[in-house]
């Protein structure tokens, strides 16, 4: 069963545009959601995390918005660049239960056209 | 400082050989984590520690034998592994569990 969706395998944008990857989630006790970026034979990097109280936390070009009714996430990427090209992980831990584990998607594959 | 090392950095092993894959944090993280990844695939946790104690071990073959000698350091002793387990091994830390974690470079190991 998985609890975190990320139902795009791949997005294919242009550069100065915005990169938008989205995320479902089937876990209601979920409470802490993260996304990470991985270039290939790298270990994945943290890049954003928003808590269930919020639904929007920006960092430079990251935003991530949270939608708790519809089990919904997104992380905007404003403007995308080239070295965005990347595959982007979305995780939720449900924090406040004690959870000591990160869920993961299976990925989305950004490629930012010059 | 949000520096993750791990050693080595590739690895070919033979079946009925004892390696050990080493990970280094010093960011005062008392979380710290092992996982595997194969190719397009999501890191799939293998073990937690948390304060210097095992808390999850998901299933892992007795193969994998991991050790937290002190809050800094977590090894993963490997031995007589099939070329199944051949996979990029990550290690990651984090201030707790169920935070943020940082991920390492990883170990690409390769079972002949």
């Amino acid at each position: 069963d998985q609890q975190v969706k990320q139902n795009s395998p791949s997005l294919s944008v242009q550069e100065g545009r915005i990169s938008i990857l989205n995320c479902d989630y089937t876990n209601s006790m979920f409470d802490y959601f993260l996304w990470y970026k991985k270039y290939p034979a790298e270990g994945p990097t943290f890049l954003i995390s928003i808590s269930s109280i919020k639904d929007k936390n920006e960092d430079g070009r990251f935003t991530v918005f949270l939608n708790k009714s519809a089990k919904h996430l997104s992380l905007h990427i404003v403007p995308s660049q080239p070295g965005d090209s990347a595959v982007y992980f979305c995780a939720a831990s449900d924090r406040q239960g004690g959870s000591e584990k990160l869920v993961f998607g299976k990925g989305t594959k950004l490629t930012v056209n010059p | 400082d949000t520096e993750v090392t791990q050693t080595p950095k590739h690895l070919v092993m033979g079946m009925t050989n004892k390696k050990s894959l080493k990970c280094e944090q010093h960011m005062g993280h008392r979380a710290m984590y092992w996982y595997k990844q194969k190719a397009k695939k999501p890191p799939e946790l293998m073990f937690v520690y948390s304060y210097e104690k095992l808390s999850i071990n998901e299933s892992v073959p007795s193969r994998f034998s991991p050790e937290c000698p002190n809050s800094s350091l977590l090894n993963l002793h490997l031995h007589a592994l099939q070329p199944e387990d051949s996979a990029l091994y990550l290690c990651a830390s984090s201030q707790r569990t169920g935070e943020e974690q940082y991920f390492g470079p990883g170990t690409r190991l390769t079972v002949t």
